[in-house]
């Protein structure tokens, strides 16, 4: 079955390491994203990129880093520069981008992170 | 961006139709609306949309008004396992999709 793969569900660490989320997709989507999510609220753009090797910032980048050298491959690390890590992540791909494209995002089932 | 107002929480009996509305009167002519939902813990599940006329698949349909401002998600047999956080979300022309806080939806026996 097609889909995407978060790993770890939960990941504890301590304050000032780094730390990277694994996304994967076997869904052959060109556009992944990452968003954050804290109790009682939305989900915040951190990261998003619409092709191999090209990426942009949303709205939360300050104190994340992602690379995109593969296709089905989406990394976020969450760095000890980001003041308040411990959060909900989620994945996301799509066929493409693009405003009025008729394409909806496909969630993995979101990382907990947790940094004490 | 366009921006979508949605009620903070609302209560469903179950069997019946659950109608969720949202306002998006900044909307542009090419950006399509979106519904999503999340249940605790677990990603947002994908559920339906529009651009401009209505649409009805197997979870649900999707009603928009003929000036795009608002749109209403109607479940029509709502049951317990509808209770969920439900996102109604308009396609930024920045290629972002843009969350807001969402209804609460309780669906009660």
């Amino acid at each position: 079955d097609g889909g995407i793969t978060q790993s770890p569900k939960y990941l504890f660490r301590k304050e000032g390491q780094n730390v990277t989320l694994s996304c994967e997709q076997n869904l052959n989507h060109d556009a992944m994203y990452w968003y954050r999510q804290d109790p009682g609220q939305g989900l915040r753009l951190i990261y998003y990129s619409q092709i191999v090797n090209d990426f942009q910032k949303g709205d939360i980048a300050e104190g994340y880093s992602v690379s995109r050298e593969k296709k089905e491959s989406f990394p976020l690390t969450v760095t000890s520069a980001q003041k308040n890590p411990t959060a909900f992540y989620l994945c996301a791909s799509s066929p493409r981008g693009g405003a009025g494209y008729n394409s909806p995002l496909h969630f993995g089932n979101g990382t907990r992170l947790t940094v004490t | 961006d366009a921006k979508t107002t949605q009620p903070t929480s609302m209560d469903c009996a179950e069997g019946r139709a659950a109608n969720l509305p949202c306002n998006h009167s900044t909307i542009s002519g090419n950006e399509y609306v979106y519904w999503y939902r999340q249940i605790h813990s677990q990603g947002p599940q994908y559920i339906i949309h529009g651009l401009k006329n209505n649409e009805t698949n197997e979870m649900a349909s999707l009603i928009i008004t003929e000036d795009r401002k608002s749109s209403t998600l109607i479940l029509p047999h709502a049951t317990l396992r509808d209770t969920a956080v439900y996102y109604c979300i308009v396609l930024s022309n920045t290629d972002k999709l843009i969350f807001g806080t969402g209804t609460r939806l309780q669906v009660f026996p």
